[in-house]
């Protein structure tokens, strides 16, 4: 069984300063991870992917999220948050026994201030 | 990037009707589709794996007869809500995995279909 939690169901931030969005794991398995965000009335577009290669992994838009197994944690991070940035981020587990089942987290709906 | 797409984007329909959402992939195919639904302020809940020539696999609590899923070539997949109540309305979203060639895969999601039942 896979599970993962977001710890944060809301994050507001400045623009210009650091965004964190914080994710734990359970997976029997090596996982693959994703973050996905939604803006309000569109599709979930992908951000970024860890498939067991780096485990810092480069996303979209200046997002990067690092793989940490001792911690079973695969963070969100950016370097300076822009107004744009404001939606709702997912983070996810794929189930390597079951292809493409996907297994989100409970969501974190980022805010941010000019 | 790869196009996954739905139709209709938001549909109101009386109690009792049944309602069918497509989801397509636009430029690659799919022998698996996934259907999701989040309901407001929740995250996104599997509800079954649509296959391609064959029956769709359901999670556990998800009723097969009331979320019909037909996956009829390898660009389509229907999900059609039976006899629709109102506790059914919510965000019904379609993902396609994408192969890039090797083992891994990239799920392309749908912009969702919103599903308002009166």
């Amino acid at each position: 069984a896979q599970s993962v939690t977001q710890l944060d169901s809301h994050v507001s931030v400045s623009e210009g300063t650091p965004v964190l969005l914080r994710c734990n794991y359970s997976s029997s398995y090596s996982p693959s991870l994703f973050w996905y965000v939604q803006h309000p009335n569109k599709g979930l577009q992908l951000l970024l992917k860890y498939t067991s290669a780096a485990t810092l992994v480069k996303g979209i838009n200046g997002f990067e999220a690092e793989f940490k197994k001792s911690e079973t944690s695969f963070h969100l991070t950016k370097p300076s948050a822009h107004m744009s940035d404001a939606a709702e981020y997912f983070c996810v587990v794929s189930d390597p026994a079951s292809y493409g089942k996907l297994t989100f987290g409970q969501g974190t709906i980022l805010t941010v201030h000019p | 990037g790869a196009v996954v797409s739905q139709h209709p984007s938001w549909v109101i329909c009386k109690s009792g009707t049944s309602v069918k959402i497509e989801c397509r992939s636009l430029d690659f195919q799919a022998t698996t589709m996934f259907w999701y639904r989040q309901f407001p302020k929740q995250s996104l809940m599997l509800m079954a794996t649509s296959n391609e020539g064959s029956k769709a696999t359901y999670e556990q609590g998800v009723e097969k007869d009331k979320f019909l899923i037909n996956h009829a070539s390898l660009t389509l997949s229907t999900l059609t809500v039976t006899s629709a109540h109102p506790e059914d309305s919510s965000f019904y979203i379609c993902s396609a995995p994408k192969t890039s060639g090797g083992p891994e895969e990239t799920q392309y999601f749908g912009p969702g279909t919103r599903l308002l039942v009166l």
